[in-house]
Parts: structure tokens; sequence; C-alpha cells
């Protein structure tokens, strides 16, 4: 099965916004509801931020929000901090009862 | 609060095989999926396989056949074997709750192992 698509990096300021894409098929993204992004700082575990497109596990800040539109799942970053500088990964159900994840995305706060 | 831990051999040779295990705790495994997830050093996850507590398992077509899950609910434990390793199995790998359609966080991997990596070599 193919990963799933996302940007390689991406970068913004203190305080301002970023999206991060995540794009599939009709046989993973497109067809479920069952998208989760993850968040992983260097050398750590990865850490569940969004789960079913765009619900947030209690303790997870408002500032942290998904979307989907078709077969590409969004995470939003509003209100850039410095800790939140760190790889993030969206993963989503298919069709065959898997699980696949995108490749990743490095977020610098500049 | 509900903990994992993997443990097993840190090195493993080639065209043998690879042999984890995920330790649960402050909680049971029953009415739970369990699952292995692998990063390659510098790389993006990759979802091996997930296990339900009845022994249902669904495996990542990817790995072309050679994982075996297994749960035991006496040790509260479930298990990873990937056979006919090569260098490119080199990873750490990282066991985790879920997914499922039920709890708090639903069709997500809501807990993780610190992960422990393993060299083919």
């Amino acid at each position: 099965q193919s990963a799933l698509t996302q940007p390689p990096s991406v970068s913004g300021s203190p305080g301002q916004s970023v999206t991060i894409s995540c794009t599939g098929t009709s046989s993973d993204v497109g067809n479920y509801n069952r998208v989760s992004w993850y968040q992983q700082p260097p050398g750590t575990a990865p850490k569940v931020i969004i789960y079913e497109v765009s619900n947030r596990p209690s303790g997870v800040p408002d500032r942290f929000s998904g979307s989907k539109s078709g077969n590409t799942a969004s995470l939003t970053i509003s209100g850039l901090q410095a800790e939140d500088e760190a790889d993030y990964y969206c993963c989503s159900s298919t069709d065959r009862a898997t699980w696949v994840f995108g490749g990743g995305t490095k977020l610098t706060v500049l | 609060q509900v903990q994992l831990q993997e443990s097993g051999p840190g090195l493993v040779r080639p065209s043998e095989t690879l042999s984890l295990t995920c330790t649960v705790s402050g909680d049971s495994i029953i009415t739970y999926y369990w699952s292995w997830i692998r990063q390659p050093a510098g790389k993006g996850l990759e979802w091996i396989g997930r296990i339900y507590d009845t022994g249902i398992t669904h495996y990542n077509p990817s790995l072309n056949g050679r994982i075996t899950l297994s749960v035991d609910r006496s040790t509260n434990q479930f298990s990873l074997k990937l056979t006919s390793v090569t260098a490119a199995d080199t990873a750490v790998y990282y066991c985790a709750r879920g997914p499922h359609y039920y709890g708090s966080v639903t069709w997500a991997f809501d807990i993780w192992g610190q992960g422990t990596t393993v060299t083919v070599s």
C-alpha cells in the first residue's frame, strides 16, 4: 500500500498559522473519516493530536485543528509556538482493513 | 494509567526472525486492538499490523506474509514475529493501542510504547 502524501517540510513564525496537507485516494482518506494526526518531537514516540478528522484528545490545545475535503485531509496549527516544532504524520484506514501513514512533515518554527 | 513497553533483542542476523513483545500495564489487554508500527532512522512511520484480544489480525500487505502477531491474555502481552529479515527491517519498533471504534479516542493509536531499536546485521 502506498503512503499518504504530505509535504516534507513547512515553516512559520511564532504566532502565525500553518497547514499541513495529507493526500490519499478514494480507498483511504476519501472513503473514511478515520484520519488521525500525530506529533513526534525528536527522539520521542508519536502522540495523537487529532482523531476522526477533526477531534482533539483531552489535553491537546485548540490551536490544533483538522479537516478533510475529498481525498485530502489537513492539519492546521494556529498561534504557532516554539514547542510545536516536530514531525507530523497523518494516518488513515483503508478499504483493506489496514492502516497507512503519510510520509511525515517537519515543522520548523522560525 | 495505561503503559506499553516493548522488549526483545536489539540485534538480529539477516534471514533470521525478529521477535518482539509488548507488555501492557495499567489496564487489561481484553477488548482492544493492539498494533505494531516501525520507523527506520530518519524516515516515516509504517504500520505493521494489529491484533484483537481474540486473535483477529490485520497485516500490512507490503510485508509479504512475513508477519505473525499473537496475544497472550494471561500475561497481558502481545507479540510480533517478522521472518526473513534484511537490513531494510532495521528500525525503531513501537507497539501501540488501537485503532478501535470505542473509547475516548476512536480510530487512532492512542497510547504508544517508547519504542525499541532493532538492527539487522
